[in-house]
């Protein structure tokens, strides 16, 4: 059981290159969100998604997008990367719920836009 | 909206001593509780939730926390801490009703000496 897989680990980009962090879990959960961790920022809610063909923006959507065709996968886009999205972004996914049941965490990708 | 401050940024403690984290929230309406610890480059995992009933709510690893409602406080404890309680501990909150996301606090960096 793998639980919560992102890729790639690390990357760096140049300002203005794209792509996408890679989202999947095999638990078969409903819910699945994106958040980013910045020093002395905590945990943002960037989006989220409450099943499949249904997304939502969090708390700082701007320059992201998702998509959510499957149950499993919930892949996050830089459409022209910038310095500010220097980050760690995190992938979480629960079932139905996270009141119902815990979020999981991926182990994070880490990002550096130049 | 929900929000979420945690008090201290960062707390040291010796090995063997109490060590509690403090959370406070803000809300218009009932919420959700949650505390998540993030062990260094890892993704975070759930120490424990306060959904309703009883305001004392025990977790893993020995940490409990109390739900006080007229201060609006969801403080952590744990009465003898050890080195492997070494890690950046969250505050979350979320609405009481449908799938609302959670919103976490700033963390709190605790780092225990031996």
């Amino acid at each position: 059981n793998a639980g919560v897989t992102q890729t790639p680990k690390f990357q760096v980009l140049k300002t203005g290159q794209s792509m996408t962090l890679q989202c999947a879990q095999d638990m078969n959960h409903e819910y699945m969100s994106w958040y980013r961790q910045d020093p002395g920022m905590g945990l943002r809610l960037i989006h989220y998604s409450v099943g499949a063909g249904i997304t939502d923006q969090g708390e700082v959507p701007n320059g992201y997008n998702v998509s959510r065709s499957t149950t499993e996968d919930f892949p996050l886009r830089l459409l022209s990367a910038a310095p500010s999205q220097t980050s760690v972004y995190f992938c979480a996914s629960s079932y139905r719920g996270h009141y119902n049941s815990p979020l999981h965490f991926g182990n994070g990708t880490r990002l550096t836009v130049t | 909206a929900q929000s979420v401050t945690q008090l201290d940024s960062q707390v040291p403690v010796f090995e063997e001593a109490p060590v509690e984290l403090r959370c406070n929230y803000s809300s218009s309406v009932s919420v959700y509780l949650f505390w998540y610890v993030q062990y260094p480059n890892q993704g975070l995992q759930l120490l424990l939730k306060y959904l309703s009933g009883s305001t004392l709510v025990k977790g893993i690893n020995g940490f409990e926390a109390e739900f006080n409602k007229s201060q609006t406080s969801f403080h952590l404890r744990k009465p003898s801490v050890h080195i492997s309680d070494t890690a950046e501990y969250f505050c979350a909150v979320s609405r009481n009703s449908g799938n609302t996301p959670l919103v976490f606090g700033k963390g709190t960096r605790l780092s225990v000496i031996a």
